[in-house]
């Protein structure tokens, strides 16, 4: 049971290139979140989704596009980076107690 | 707008030291309030607290929720190096409950 999975770990992109981040929970939850977190700012929300084929925005989407394209994934796309754009990104889908969130493992983007 | 706030921001004390961190709230709807540590990877959840359950401990950490004030802490007694960590602050309520503080980054000295 590997819970929430992120590919990649690592990405270093330049100015300008697009990516895309993936998530993947085997726990069945309808939940799905996006978070990055910079020094000094926590954890910020990027985007969630309540439920599959629904998406809403958080505290910092711009720059930012999302898709859930099924109950299991949930992914986060770059379409032109930006070096503000560096940060470490985490998928998060919700724990056993209330408002728990479940982390997976965490992306590390350099943008330069 | 909901907002979590902690505090110290950083924190640096010597090992068998107790330190306690807080964590004020303000969010619609409350339901649950939670700690997490994080070392160089994801957090992990530590405890969460309700309105029916404000006080939780484990081991030397230990936590409690201040209903009136809005509020909670963190307790830890006897730090040890493996202490050294950011301790996140998580609201479950909220539009999605979903607010983080902007968490407590703790550095125990030998």
């Amino acid at each position: 049971n590997a819970g929430v999975t992120q590919t990649p770990k690592f990405q270093v992109l330049k100015t300008g290139q697009s990516m895309t981040l993936q998530c993947a929970q085997d726990m069945n939850h309808n939940s799905m979140y996006w978070y990055r977190q910079d020094p000094g700012m926590g954890l910020r929300l990027i985007y969630y989704s309540a439920s599959e084929g629904t998406t809403d925005k958080g505290e910092v989407p711009n720059g930012y596009n999302v898709s859930r394209l099924n109950k299991r994934e949930f992914s986060l796309r770059l379409e032109s980076a930006a070096p503000s754009q560096t940060s470490v990104y985490f998928c998060a889908s919700p724990g056993l107690a209330i408002g728990e969130q479940y982390f997976g493992p965490g992306t590390r983007l350099t943008v330069t | 707008e909901d907002k979590v706030v902690q505090s110290p921001l950083s924190l640096v004390v010597h090992e068998g030291d107790t330190v306690t961190l807080n964590c004020s709230y303000e969010v619609t709807n409350f339901r649950s309030l939670l700690w997490y540590k994080q070392e160089k990877k994801a957090p992990t959840f530590l405890f969460m607290l309700t309105s029916s359950g404000i006080e939780k401990k484990s081991g030397r950490l230990s936590s409690i929720l201040d209903k009136k004030e809005l509020s909670s802490i963190l307790n830890i007694t006897a730090t040890q190096t493996g202490d050294s960590a950011i301790y996140l602050c998580h609201s479950g309520g909220g539009a999605d409950g979903l607010t983080f503080g902007k968490g407590t980054h703790l550095i125990i000295q030998p």
